[in-house]
């Protein structure tokens, strides 16, 4: 079944202990991108790949970094997570911006 | 930077009413995509509009993209509980070569049986 997976679901940390939350795709696709949601202000990017070692910043980027060392995987790293980053986060891929594929969702708290 | 702005936030309708979202880029876009998102899911794409003008239609869903392409609209006819959810609209940023994304922020539909 194609599908983006992501990993954990839901977090609850405290503030400032490095948390990494993994996205992973079996489409084959190029594009992988980041997103948080909040109420009110819809889906921010925070980071996007275009390409395996490709990553480039998006609308969002501060507090968060990415790698991308394989086609399928794209994690999420933040190195000294804050109170203002409990958020719904969403994984994307897609073979361009054309369209994405989300994840299900992680819902991250940071107490 | 580029902005999209999405009107209404919020709309409730008695089902069997039509229902009309609108979408408003601050630049041109290349292309304009939808999206549905269900309560407690995650974004669906529903189509992408690429052309001046481009109109399209899923059964009881029109998508309008307008002459500039700065704006579109989806419009429901006769809506149904099944259409609940937060209806997205997106463009990539063409400030930056069209590689990052600029979601609007929403608006969120309900529909009273």
């Amino acid at each position: 079944e194609a599908q983006v997976t992501q990993n954990p679901r839901y977090l609850i940390t405290v503030t400032g202990k490095k948390l990494t939350v993994t996205c992973s795709q079996n489409m084959n696709h190029e594009y992988m991108s980041w997103y948080r949601q909040d109420p009110g202000l819809g889906l921010r990017q925070i980071y996007y790949s275009m390409n395996v070692e490709v990553t480039d910043k998006g609308d969002v980027p501060e507090g968060y970094k990415v790698s991308r060392k394989e086609k399928r995987n794209f994690p999420l790293i933040l190195e000294s997570p804050s109170p203002n980053q409990t958020s719904l986060y969403f994984c994307a891929s897609g073979l361009s911006t054309d369209t994405q594929y989300f994840g299900p969702g992680t819902r991250l708290t940071v107490l | 930077g580029q902005q999209v702005m999405q009107i209404p936030q919020y709309q409730h309708v008695q089902e069997g009413e039509d229902f009309t979202t609108y979408c408003n880029s601050s630049t041109t876009l290349s292309n304009i995509q939808w999206y549905k998102q269900r309560p407690g899911g995650h974004p669906v794409f529903l189509i992408q509009l690429v052309k001046s003008g481009e109109v399209k239609k899923q059964k009881r869903l029109t998508f309008q993209f307008g002459e500039a392409k700065k704006n579109s609209s989806l419009h429901i006819t006769a809506t149904q509980t099944t259409d609940v959810g937060t209806y997205f609209c997106a463009g990539p940023n063409w400030i930056n070569n069209n590689n990052d994304m600029r979601f609007g922020a929403g608006t969120r539909l309900t529909v009273k049986p």
